[in-house]
Formats: structure tokens, sequence, C-alpha cells
């Protein structure tokens, strides 16, 4: 079992619909990072986590650190949306564990 | 913002010959770099990790004479792919990490490697 795992793998979504992704983690952590890969590959973080909860635009963060277990939602997606989505865990170590990512396509 | 600045974008080169591949923190002192590799299609697949002034930690199944990493700085981390092959043709990406290590992390922009 992967010490980090993320749900679903892949998603479609209508554009503007709610999007969900979650990811939990079996580890201590000091951090849990969101971030998104374009095709194409660069990569930008999203959002850094050590608690509660972190909103950016239409992005929204959430982390449980008792259930070890992180959300990221997007709200009214869009077409520019689609991307990889990438849960990072830190061990504070320097040590960091991927998930293995979320494919999300929104369509018109 | 922090910065992470990853050189060349793309490259190609022919079979056998080394290519080297560099990774600067641009406003930021970097303890710890990370190399990363990328299959299409797949996540990320953290080759080794370069700390600043020791030799890099490399992950099970990675060639650390293959691929040399040299740490120098607090900002210059540099991975070389040695006597390449067309099987090392792939997407290698750094990160860095700040000193803190909770910061967010940055991520060059990625090299495209093409052996012919």
């Amino acid at each position: 079992k992967n010490e980090v795992e993320q749900s679903p793998q892949n998603l479609t979504a209508q554009e503007g619909e709610f999007i969900t992704i979650n990811c939990s983690y079996s580890v201590g952590i000091s951090a849990l990072h969101w971030l998104q890969q374009h095709p194409g590959g660069g990569i930008v973080s999203l959002f850094m986590l050590s608690s509660g909860k972190k909103k950016h635009g239409r992005l929204i963060a959430t982390i449980n650190i008792q259930e070890k277990h992180s959300s990221l939602h997007i709200t009214a997606s869009q077409l520019s949306d689609s991307a990889s989505y990438i849960c990072v865990v830190s061990k504070g170590t320097g040590k960091l564990i991927f998930g293995q990512g979320t494919t999300l396509q929104v369509k018109p | 913002g922090a910065v992470v600045s990853q050189h060349p974008s793309r490259v190609i080169c022919k079979s056998g010959t080394s290519v080297k591949i560099e990774c600067r923190s641009l406003d930021f002192q970097a303890t710890t770099m990370f190399w990363y590799r990328q299959f299409p299609k797949q996540s990320l697949m953290l080759m080794a990790t370069s700390n600043e002034g020791s030799k890099a930690t490399y992950e099970q199944g990675v060639e650390k004479d293959k691929f040399l990493i040299n740490h120098a700085s607090l900002t210059l981390s540099t991975l070389t792919v040695t006597s390449a092959h067309p099987e090392d043709s792939s997407f290698y990406i750094c990160s860095a990490e700040p000193r803190d290590f909770i910061s967010p992390l940055h991520f060059g922009n990625g090299t495209r490697l093409t052996v012919t």
C-alpha cells in the first residue's frame, strides 16, 4: 500500500462543476502540498498545508491531521483547470512522498 | 516569489554523449534539492536527493554513476546524464526545498531530454 494515496486517478468534469480530489496518507508529516502540472510539464505549487484550510481564488485545500486526509476542491471549474494534480507530503526531514496524481479533464 | 530556474528546457543529444542539467534557486538558499524523472502520463519519480556540500542520496534502482549529481552551493545543483542512451530520454525536473523544510516547494520547469 502506498504511503500517499490519491483518488480518483482520472476525473472528467463539465465546465462549471465543483470538483474534489482526495489524498490520504499513512505517515507522520510536517506539511502537505498540492501541486498542479499542466501538459508540457511545468509544475506549480498550489498550496502548502499543515492544518486547517486554505483558499486561493477558486481553489480550496483542507487537511485533517487526525484523519490523515486532505482534499483539494475546485469551484466553478474551467477548461484551464485541466491538468494533473499531485498530493505530496513532507516528512520534515527533506523527504517527500508523492501521490500518484489525479488527471483532471474539464469539458465544455 | 521564490523561483527555481532549470536549464536547458530541451536538449537533444546523440547516444554516448553526456548532458548536464542545471537547477538554480534564484532568491533563496536551498539546502536540499531533488531530482525527478517523469515518464509520459506518470507521476514524478524521485531519483535522488541532493544536499549542499555532501554526496547525493540516490533512490533504489537509480545508478549513481549514470546520473551524477553535484550540489556545490546553496543555490545550484547539477544533474549530469553520462553516456546517455535512448532509454534515458525522459522529462527531468528539479525542485528545491528551503532550509526550514516547511515552506512551499519550488519546481523548475523541467528538461525534456531526447537521446537519438
